[in-house]
């Protein structure tokens, strides 16, 4: 019930070309939606969050779609580029065990833009 | 850059030793995360320190354990460490719980276990 789908697991897209990449959750406790973005090496860094309350949200060439009747959520990324190149991981937060809230995260997509 | 800074960024250990990794939280940041990175998968929940006090936890053993400092530092410990906790370990701070607070990343240490 805490699982969090994530789908492709690797994407390859020409440069100005649009990314998408979707995921499922089942806990309908969940209530905020980030997605992060990881080079190699690094720590995963915040892209742009959603809550349920919304069923869009742009910051740039990035939007999340959210879809809460579907449990289902997506990021496009718009003109991608080279430099987009990176891991891109869904996550969902909601609270856990004590009164922590942690983030249930996908498995994560390779995304790999060609100049 | 987050203000998440963890040390060490790499170490090697060998099966059955015990590990501190360390972590400085961003500023006015009181909650302190800690998640297991496998290569290629995502991040997993491994415990939360709110206030020095753990107030929640993922599915890990007792080996894994922590503290906070009044500073809001932190630290993650491994006992008797086994060959699948070679793994990323990220810090993550963030404002006391509520909905949608960001939660910041840091680098991570990187622990290989031979």
């Amino acid at each position: 019930q805490q699982q969090v789908k994530q789908s492709p697991q690797s994407l390859i897209v020409q440069k100005g070309g649009i990314s998408i990449i979707n995921c499922a959750y089942e806990n309908t406790a969940f209530d905020y939606f980030p997605w992060y973005q990881q080079f190699p090496g690094k720590g995963p860094a915040l892209l742009i969050a959603i809550r349920p309350d919304v069923s869009e949200k742009k910051e740039g060439r990035f939007t999340i779609s959210f879809n809460k009747s579907a449990k289902q959520f997506s990021l496009h990324i718009m003109d991608s580029q080279p430099g987009d190149s990176a891991t891109y991981f869904c996550a969902a937060s909601g609270k856990g065990s004590g009164s922590a809230r942690q983030l249930t995260f996908g498995s994560g997509t390779q995304l790999t833009v060609l100049p | 850059e987050t203000g998440v800074t963890q040390s060490p960024t790499h170490l090697i250990k060998t099966r059955g030793q015990q590990v501190t990794l360390r972590c400085s939280s961003q500023s006015g940041h009181n909650t302190v995360s800690w998640y297991q990175q496998a290569l290629g998968q995502g991040p997993q929940f491994i415990f939360q320190y709110y206030r020095e006090e753990e107030n929640g936890r993922g599915n890990f053993p007792p080996r894994f354990s922590g503290l906070q400092f009044p500073n809001y530092s932190s630290e993650l410990n491994v006992n008797a460490l086994e060959l699948n906790d070679s793994a990323l370990y990220l810090c993550a701070s963030s404002r006391p719980t509520g909905t949608g607070n960001t939660i910041y990343f840091g680098e991570g240490s990187w622990l290989t276990v031979v």
